[in-house]
Order: structure tokens, then sequence, then C-alpha cells
């Protein structure tokens, strides 16, 4: 079975700031890589990325896949209050899903 | 839209006791997914379906039995019930395989506590 892992697994940080999330997974029969944001209910879908170097945008979150090095990143520019969440990473491989333990975020106002 | 629908929301049971979490999902997704979650981890896999009466077991199946009578429908049973199976339980579904991946949709999640 596949195995995700993502870092930091919490972060603290102030209104404005931008952080980095990580995820690298191994590849057994890697279809996807997802990003979810969970905020103490169902994970809601950020970004599907299937290809390497293609940036994907929504507003001040992007990311990225690297499929050469089996990794991708999760960029939060100008941070809210709002985006205090769990980001969950995921990775699809055959029919099946698997999900790395998340990074909290904690943003201070 | 209702998406994945699951039920109960909350739910305590006590050390033995037997009950069932329903999901149900109107986007005629053939594949369906039960995850559990506890505090501060990822998502485990319990079962998962790839259609209508075909079920396989995720990666931390004991104590727990699923069907798959319909394509919408996807129960969850959870027989003797124990403290460890104390968690937080999503419902999910996803497209059939394609060639680009696929996106998982959850439920709102059901809170289980057993005491």
């Amino acid at each position: 079975e596949d195995k995700v892992v993502q870092s930091p697994l919490s972060l603290v940080v102030h209104e404005g700031d931008t952080v980095t999330l990580n995820c690298s997974y191994e590849v057994t029969n890697f279809r996807s890589l997802l990003w979810y944001k969970q905020e103490k209910k169902a994970p809601t879908f950020l970004f599907m990325l299937t290809s390497s170097g293609i940036e994907k945008k929504s507003g001040r979150l992007s990311s990225i896949l690297d499929k050469k090095e089996l990794f991708s990143i999760l960029n939060i520019t100008a941070t809210q209050t709002g985006d205090s969440a769990v980001y969950l990473c995921g990775d699809n491989y055959g029919q099946n899903f698997v999900f790395g333990p998340g990074t909290r975020l904690s943003v201070l106002p | 839209n209702a998406g994945v629908t699951q039920t109960p929301k909350f739910r305590i049971l006590k050390i033995g006791q037997s009950m069932t979490l329903q999901c149900t999902q109107d986007m005629n997704h053939n594949y369906m997914y039960w995850y559990r979650q506890d505090p501060g981890m990822g998502l485990k896999l319990i079962y998962y379906s790839v259609g209508a009466g075909i079920t396989d077991k995720g990666e931390v199946p004991n104590g727990y039995n699923v069907s798959r009578s319909t394509t919408e429908d996807f129960p969850l049973r959870l027989e003797l019930a124990a403290p460890s199976q104390t968690s937080v339980y999503f419902c999910a579904s996803s497209t059939s395989f394609g060639s680009s991946g696929n996106t998982i949709y959850f439920g709102e999640g059901s809170w289980l506590t057993v005491v």
C-alpha cells in the first residue's frame, strides 16, 4: 500500500504570513495527488494534481507536483484566520486513496 | 446538492453493542469507501466497494462489515463495539477508474464514542 508523509505536522503563523506545506508519497500505481482542507468536519477538495511542474491556483492557494521526486507542496500566501485547518494530502493509486496525517495550520490574528 | 450523506452524525454506544452507519450518495459513483479518523491522525481505509455487490477490505477492517446492494448505499456495520472503535467515520465516493485520476467526495462524518 502507498504511504503519504506530510510535514510539518503542525504550524503556527500570524495573519499575512506565507506558508508552504509539504507532501511526499510512494508510488505503486500513482494516478493523482490530492489536497483537502478539513475544518472539524468533512475534508473539502482543494486540488488534484496529475502532471509535474504545472501549478494549480485558487485565490491565495497554489500547489505543484514533482513526479520525479514524488513530492508536492501547497502554498498559502497572505494567510487569514479562516485558513486555520488541517490540510490533508492524499494519493490516488489504483482504485484507492491513501492520506497522510495532515498538517494542522493555526493562523493567529 | 446532497452528495454523500451519512447518518447518524453522533452516537454513543456501550461496549458490545452493534450498530450500522448509513451512507448514501446521489452522484451515481461506482466507488465508495469507509474511512476512520482518530484524533490527530490521518484517514484509515476500513472497507471499499467498486460497485454494487462488490466489497473489499481496506487497511483496518477488523470489527466491521459492509454490504453494497445498490450503487447508492454503502452501510458500515459495527459488531460488538469496542472502545478502540471510538473515532470519526467518513463515508466517501468517487467516479470509476479513469486515466487521469479521480476526486473523492466525503460525507459530513459520524462521531462515534464507545463507552
